[in-house]
């Protein structure tokens, strides 16, 4: 168990639809990653946050948005979905922003839109 | 970012070492080296990481050229828990973030 949670587990929902996804960081952790992996693309960097702040962004829609929240936790929202995003979705944190800290993955939640 | 190249498939027997390269000829002076595995159906797991000195824990050792611009991951005796795929990646400074390549999948036989 790495000690960040993720849910729901499984999510299916139509074409169009908007869902949100949560994630709750170890505890101590002030920085929260996304990552998107689907089987024809690997695992894509989508978005970071350190104590409530965005830090650094990578292949994320404009479809797509996230925050984090003075808990801590975050959430990821994706709307208008497309068949292509369905996809393992994972959060992941670490204690800081440092490149000497290890990142800790959720079990991630699985998007299907049908 | 630098970058990092690995190959795409290894095998190894089990209760065998598998010694698992990584290339980053790219690399700079404050770039930390980290390996992430990935078991089927599972979250990404960190397995070790390290700057300039050779490094081991419970899972795993790592090799750093001295140069820095290759790593070697080292599984001293693999089981078939450790068929998954392997990621080699130097988090970006400021922030940590990591842009995951192919890695290299595992396959243990027994």
């Amino acid at each position: 168990d790495s000690g960040v949670t993720q849910t729901p587990k499984h999510l299916i929902t139509a074409t169009g639809q908007r869902v949100t996804l949560r994630c709750s960081p170890r505890s101590g952790d002030l920085s929260v990653y996304w990552y998107q992996q689907s089987l024809d693309q690997g695992l894509q960097f989508l978005i970071q946050y350190y104590n409530g702040e965005e830090r650094a962004k990578g292949n994320i829609l404009e479809r797509f948005s996230a925050q984090q929240f003075p808990d801590l936790h975050s959430e990821l929202n994706l709307s208008s979905l497309e068949l292509g995003d369905s996809a393992l979705y994972f959060c992941a944190s670490s204690v800081s922003t440092s490149n000497r800290a290890e990142a800790f993955f959720g079990q991630g939640t699985r998007l299907t839109v049908v | 970012d630098a970058k990092t190249t690995q190959p795409n498939s290894m095998e190894s027997n089990e209760e065998e070492p598998v010694h698992l390269p990584c290339n980053h000829s790219t690399i700079s002076g404050t770039d930390y080296i980290h390996w992430y595995r990935q078991l089927p159906s599972q979250g990404p797991e960190y397995v070790i990481h390290g700057l300039t000195s050779n490094v081991n824990n419970r899972m795993a050792s790592l090799a750093i050229a001295e140069d820095r611009k290759s790593s070697t991951l080292i599984l001293h005796r693999a089981t078939l828990r450790d068929a998954a795929v392997y990621y080699c990646i130097l988090p970006t400074y400021n922030n940590n973030d990591m842009r995951f390549g192919a890695g290299t999948r595992l396959t243990v036989k027994p």
